[in-house]
C-alpha cells in the first residue's frame, strides 16, 4: 500500500532556530500533503495543505512565516518551523489523501519536536 | 461546523472486556467516517472505515453509523493490553477535509 516516509522522528532544537520536516511518498505521487499538529491529549488539528508547484493552503490562525511549507516535487513536502519557540513544542503528522477509496490516507509516522 | 466531539478519557478497562468508543458528529454533509488507532507518538493507523449506517464488522472489532442521531461507535470485544492506545474517530465530506475527534486513550489493564 501506500506509504509516507516521515523524518526526523524525534528532534531537539534551541528556541530561535529553525527545524526542517520532510515527508515523502515512497510508492506514489503525492500532489497535495497535509499538515497537522497534535499537542498532548488533544486532536490532530490541521495546519495547511501543501501542493506541488503552488502555495500551499494555511488554515485560519496558523502563521504562514512561521511554517514554511514547501511541495517541490511529487513524492516531497516540508514543512519548516522558523524561529522556533517552546510553544511550537508538539507532535507534527503529514498526511497524503486517499489514492483511489475516499478512506486510504496515508499517514507519516509524526515529528516530536521540543524547542527548549 | 466541523466538529466531531469525542471524550478523550482516558477509558481503563480490564482485559478481556468490551469496549465502547464514541464520537458525535453536526456536520450533516459527512458522509464518510473511520476509526484511527495512534499509539504513543506514532502516526494513526487506520481500523475501520464506514459509509453507511449499520455495523461493520472485522475480528474483534466493529464499528458502527447511526447518521440519523449522527453517533459513531467503535466496539472491541475481547480486549487485550495491546489495544491499549488513542483511538481517534474522524469523518469526511462536504466542503471539509477529514476532521478528526480529540481521540480517547484507552488503556486495558492486564
Amino acid at each position: 500500500g501506500a506509504v509516507v516516509s516521515q523524518h526526523p522522528s524525534w528532534v531537539i532544537c534551541k528556541s530561535g532556530t529553525s527545524v526542517k520536516i520532510e515527508c515523502r511518498s515512497l510508492d506514489f505521487q503525492a500532489t497535495t500533503m497535509f499538515w497537522y499538529r497534535q499537542f498532548p491529549k488533544q486532536s490532530l488539528m490541521l495546519m495547511a495543505t501543501s501542493n506541488e508547484g503552488s502555495k500551499a493552503t494555511y488554515e485560519q490562525g496558523v502563521e504562514k512565516d512561521k511554517f514554511l511549507i514547501n511541495h517541490a516535487s511529487l513524492t516531497l513536502s516540508t514543512l519548516t518551523v522558523t524561529s522556533a519557540h517552546p510553544e511550537d513544542s508538539s507532535f507534527y503528522i503529514c498526511s497524503a489523501p486517499p489514492q483511489g477509496s475516499p478512506f486510504g490516507y496515508t499517514f507519516g509516522s509524526g515529528t516530536r519536536l521540543t524547542v527548549v | 461546523q466541523k466538529e466531531v466531539e469525542q471524550d478523550p478519557g482516558p477509558l481503563s478497562v480490564p482485559e478481556g472486556a468490551i469496549v465502547s468508543l464514541n464520537c458525535t458528529y453536526s456536520n450533516s454533509a459527512f458522509q464518510y467516517f473511520m476509526w484511527y488507532r495512534q499509539y504513543s507518538r506514532k502516526g494513526p493507523e487506520l481500523l475501520m472505515y464506514t459509509y453507511s449506517s449499520g455495523n461493520k464488522e472485522d475480528g474483534r472489532f466493529t464499528a458502527q453509523v447511526d447518521k440519523s442521531s449522527k453517533y459513531i461507535s467503535l466496539f472491541i470485544r475481547d480486549s487485550q493490553p495491546s489495544d491499549s492506545a488513542t483511538y481517534l474517530c474522524a469523518a469526511v465530506g462536504g466542503a471539509d477535509g477529514l476532521t478528526f475527534g480529540k481521540g480517547t486513550h484507552l488503556i486495558i489493564q492486564p
